[in-house]
C-alpha cells in the first residue's frame, strides 16, 4: 500500500517552454500533497503544499507563477514549470499524506527535468 | 521555521561495523522525526521513524533514539552491509504546521566490502 506514481520520469524541454509533472496516490486518497525539487547531491527542498480544492502553500522564495500546482482531486496533483530556464533543472518529487491525523509521507520516484 | 542539522556529511564505513548518523533540530514542537534512505537517482524510502512520545524504536539493524531535551536524534545502523551504501536523511515536521517535513542535509554512507 502507500504507492505515488509520477510522470513523466525524465523530460527535457527547450528553454521558454513549460512542463507539467504529475503525481498521484494510486491505493488511497491523499488529502495533502508536497512538492520538492533536489538539486545533485543536495538535499530535498519544499516547494509548497498542496491541499485538494484549495490553493497552494508557497515555501519562501519560491514563485507561485513560476510554478503552478493544482490539486484536483484526492490522487492527483500537477505542477507546471512555466517559461521553463536551464536553471530550473532539477529533479522534482513529490509525496503525498494520506490523512490529517498521519504524518507519513509517501514519495513518488521523482522527475528529472533537464532545460536546454 | 524548522532548521535540522545532519552530521556527518561522509561516512565510510566496513562492512560489519555499526554507523551513527546525528540530527539536531531547533522548533521544539516537532514530533516527528523520519529517516529516509535515497539511492542514486530514486526515490526516498522511508526506513524508520520516531514520534515525539517516544525515546527509542528499533527495526532489525536499524534503530533510532530521541532526545527531546536536546533536540535531537539519531539513526543507528548495524552489521552494515554493502547494499546499506545510500544517502540517509533525516528529517522533522509539527502536526499543527501541516506536517511539512524539514530534512538534514543529508548522510552519504559507504560501506566497504
Amino acid at each position: 500500500g502507500a504507492v505515488v506514481s509520477q510522470h513523466p520520469s525524465r523530460v527535457i524541454c527547450k528553454s521558454g517552454t513549460s512542463v507539467k509533472i504529475e503525481c498521484r496516490s494510486l491505493d488511497f486518497q491523499a488529502t495533502t500533497m508536497f512538492w520538492y525539487r533536489q538539486f545533485p547531491k543536495q538535499s530535498l527542498m519544499l516547494m509548497a503544499t498542496s491541499n485538494e480544492g484549495s490553493k497552494a502553500t508557497y515555501e519562501q522564495g519560491v514563485e507561485k507563477d513560476k510554478f503552478l500546482i493544482n490539486h484536483a482531486s484526492l490522487t492527483l496533483s500537477t505542477l507546471t514549470v512555466t517559461s521553463a530556464h536551464p536553471e530550473d533543472s532539477s529533479f522534482y518529487i513529490c509525496s503525498a499524506r494520506s490523512g490529517l491525523a498521519a504524518p507519513e509521507q509517501f514519495f513518488g520516484p521523482g522527475t528529472r527535468l533537464t532545460v536546454l | 521555521g524548522e532548521n535540522v542539522e545532519q552530521h556527518p556529511s561522509t561516512l565510510s564505513v566496513q562492512e560489519g561495523d555499526s554507523a551513527v548518523i546525528k540530527c539536531t533540530y531547533s522548533d521544539s514542537a516537532s514530533n516527528y522525526f523520519p529517516w529516509y534512505k535515497q539511492e542514486l537517482g530514486k526515490r526516498p524510502q522511508l526506513i524508520i521513524d520516531i514520534r515525539s512520545n517516544v525515546g527509542e524504536k528499533k527495526d532489525q539493524r536499524i534503530a533510532v533514539t530521541l532526545n527531546k531535551t536536546a533536540k535531537h536524534f539519531s539513526l543507528h545502523i548495524t552489521e552494515t552491509q554493502p547494499e546499506d551504501s545510500a544517502v540517509y536523511f533525516c528529517a522533522a515536521s509539527f502536526g499543527a504546521a501541516g506536517n511539512k517535513l524539514t530534512f538534514g542535509g543529508g548522510t552519504r554512507v559507504l560501506v566497504k566490502p
